[in-house]
């Protein structure tokens, strides 16, 4: 069964930094991107960061919104993703979500995609405020 | 940045109906595109992924179609457990979700 679990979620102050963590276990982890979604209170999905599988090099995509101040990474020994947030503000207020799917790179137009959300974890909630 | 756009953002339906869901790309993204089931409370769940293939142990009565700009997900026979709030994604550039439709009971 695929597993993913968040941790390191909580209540920040602007301005401060966390680091969420997401443990997988059910998968061959190294073959998969994983990506970091979230979502504010009473609004839709958005995503944030992915970092492909092995086969891609663990290539790391960003949403023009956190660029520059979040950062995604990955231990495949560990089967452990991470997400780093620096200079959080009140607008980052939202239930962060560990996702795995497959990578695509597409042979005909010889670019690589996005990734689709296949598996979620419970989601990991984090607050900021003064 | 591709912009997702469904309608409608809300659909009053019975049990037994059957309801379609559209949603447009800003640009073509060929089939690159996914469908999820939210709960409240929940995290999403994929039904759909590049446009058309039913993820496993999702039920027939969902169907997915299109390609380049437009598509639509239809839920046949609606049951009891399918009113939610449903968005669509694509993944041909980066990602991005469209803002969801809720279907709700009539």
């Amino acid at each position: 069964e695929v597993q993913l679990v968040e941790s390191g979620g909580g209540l920040v102050q602007p301005g401060r930094s966390l680091r969420l963590s997401c443990a997988a276990s059910g998968f061959s982890f190294g073959d998969y991107a994983i990506s970091w979604v979230r979502q504010a209170p009473g609004k839709g999905p958005e995503w944030i960061s992915f970092i492909r599988g092995k086969a891609y090099s663990g290539t790391i995509e960003h949403a023009a919104s956190t660029r520059g101040r979040f950062s995604i990474s990955r231990d495949d020994s560990t089967r452990i993703a991470y997400l780093q947030m620096d200079d959080l503000q009140t607008e980052d207020t939202a239930i962060y979500y560990c996702t795995s799917g497959e990578d695509y790179y597409d042979f005909r137009s010889g670019s690589y995609r996005g990734t689709m959300f296949q598996f979620w974890g419970r989601g990991t909630l984090v607050t900021v405020s003064s | 940045d591709i912009q997702m756009t469904q309608s409608p953002s809300t659909l009053s339906a019975s049990v037994g109906d059957r309801v379609t869901i559209t949603c447009r790309a800003s640009q073509s993204i060929s089939s690159w595109l996914a469908w999820y089931q939210q709960k409240p409370g929940k995290a999403p769940k994929m039904l759909i992924y590049k446009a058309s293939t039913l993820q496993s142990g999702v039920p027939s009565r969902f169907s997915g179609r299109g390609a380049g700009i437009e598509f639509t997900l239809t839920i046949s026979n609606l049951q009891p457990d399918d009113f939610a709030t449903y968005y669509c994604q694509q993944y041909y550039r980066h990602c991005s979700f469209g803002q969801g439709t809720n279907v709700e009971i009539e």
